[in-house]
């Protein structure tokens, strides 16, 4: 069975800095796996699609590494802003033949001013 | 183009009562996820559909809760009857081409 983990649980951050986000999954043979932002009390929106055969995405100032032998991908954010603070959620697809989403719990991701 | 629509936003109701989610997803997307998030977790999936067959319901509460997607466009979430652990946000997904998900806003229940 599937387990999507991600560490840490809660982040702070001073404006600025350069993060990482880790997202870890049990079962390697996935389709694809997506990163998502999620605001108190709105849905979530799609910031990185990751295919299998891809080891990373980028867009702006985000960047998201994909290494399926390892179970592991991260989502790097370039200079961090107030506005960057969200719940950041990954989900995996596709695993083992299976063709829906199992997602991980979130890092929620606060960044001073 | 439009995004995933959802409504209603918000619904307050009785335990033991009844309730109905509404989605239209993104125009052109065969595939629609059903979703139940609880505070501080990450979605569960209920129901997925692909165009209006179901592809995976085995985690849909079949006792008291429907759905389906008629002409395989907009979908309809049902909860009868609610229980208090039925309050969460309920959201709605579509996806096309290389299986990306757009979600909606969702919709969050409290059942008193």
């Amino acid at each position: 069975k599937q387990e999507v983990t991600q560490i840490p649980a809660a982040l702070s951050v001073p404006e600025g800095e350069n993060l990482v986000l880790n997202c870890s999954f049990t079962d390697s043979a996935i389709y694809n796996l997506q990163w998502f932002r999620q605001d108190p009390g709105k849905g979530l929106t799609s910031l990185l699609l990751i295919q299998s055969s891809q080891r990373e995405q980028t867009s702006g100032r985000l960047n998201a590494s994909l290494d399926k032998s390892s179970g592991r991908s991260t989502l790097y954010i370039a200079a961090s802003q107030p506005g960057d603070s969200a719940t950041y959620l990954c989900a995996v697809y596709g695993t083992s033949g299976t063709y829906k989403y199992i997602f991980g719990t979130g890092t929620r991701l606060k960044v001073l001013a | 183009e439009a995004g995933v629509a959802q409504s209603p936003r918000y619904k307050i109701i009785e335990k033991r009562q009844s309730v109905a989610f509404w989605c239209n997803p993104i125009s052109g997307h065969a595939t629609l996820y059903w979703y139940q998030q609880i505070l501080g977790q990450g979605p569960k999936l209920l129901i997925q559909f692909q165009n209006n067959g179901v592809v995976d319901d085995s985690q849909l509460p079949k006792d008291r809760f429907s759905a389906e997607r008629l002409k395989g466009v907009d979908s309809t979430l049902k909860i009868q009857p609610a229980k208090l652990e039925d309050s969460a946000v309920y959201l709605c997904a579509s996806s096309g081409q290389y299986n990306e998900q757009f979600f909606g806003p969702g919709t969050r229940l409290t059942v008193l």
